[in-house]
């Protein structure tokens, strides 16, 4: 089976602009959580999907966003952007929901970089 | 505090040696995650666990849930093994809570 894919890889956005992210997942799997990784704060939970809808969400302000399709695919958009946003942002894939309880399988990463 | 705290934060060794990684914790869990992020920042998961213990080749993940503490040992350390190991705790609402991540480095 492939594996969880996001694209695009790298971005380069600018104070003010808003990106959009997308995650396939693995065939098969449900579930889809995003991640931010920062050197100062290090990995944390943005939100999870679940059947097109949003099942958890971490402690980020209303500018992070997201949705799943039918199809399982996600996209997450940051609008406003931040300098503080610029990170990696990984998603992961699973079987079911509440991922945390379940192995998770991680995409390679969306670094972004905001000017 | 951190809810999760690894330690050390960096660990170098030589090829061979045996390496414990430890994590630990301060809130309700009800699993317990640890990965592995190579550089340029893919994460594989390696173990998932809530009690007792799990080995996968080389490497042992042990968790004690009463004392809230979990360890991550790699037997026969090679230098492909040098890569940060982050502890996931599973909290409340089924959140994953990250530690700061344990960098390793393996020479030859």
């Amino acid at each position: 089976k492939a594996g969880v894919t996001q694209t695009p890889r790298y971005l380069i956005k600018t104070r003010g602009q808003q990106v959009t992210l997308s995650c396939s997942p693995i065939s098969g799997h449900r579930s889809v959580s995003w991640y931010q990784q920062t050197p100062g704060q290090g990995l944390q939970f943005l939100f999870e999907y679940f059947s097109e809808t949003q099942r958890n969400k971490g402690n980020f302000p209303g500018r992070f966003s997201g949705r799943q399709f039918s199809n399982s695919r996600s996209e997450m958009n940051v609008s406003t952007l931040e300098l503080g946003d610029s990170a990696l942002y990984l998603c992961a894939s699973s079987l079911a929901w509440a991922s945390g309880s379940n192995t998770q399988y991680f995409g390679p990463g969306t670094r972004l970089t905001v000017l | 505090k951190n809810e999760v705290e690894q330690s050390p934060q960096n660990l170098t060794a030589q090829e061979g040696e045996f390496i414990t990684i430890n994590c630990s914790y301060s809130v309700g869990i009800s699993a317990l995650h640890w990965l592995q992020q190579h550089p340029g920042g893919g994460i594989v998961s390696l173990f998932m666990l809530s009690s007792g213990k799990k080995k996968h080749g080389r490497l042992i993940a042990t968790i004690n849930i009463q004392e809230k503490h979990s360890s991550l040992h790699i037997t026969a350390s090679h230098p492909r093994d040098s890569a940060v190991y982050i502890c996931a705790v599973v909290g409340g609402a089924q959140k994953l809570v990250f530690g700061q991540g344990t960098r390793l480095t393996i020479n030859p």
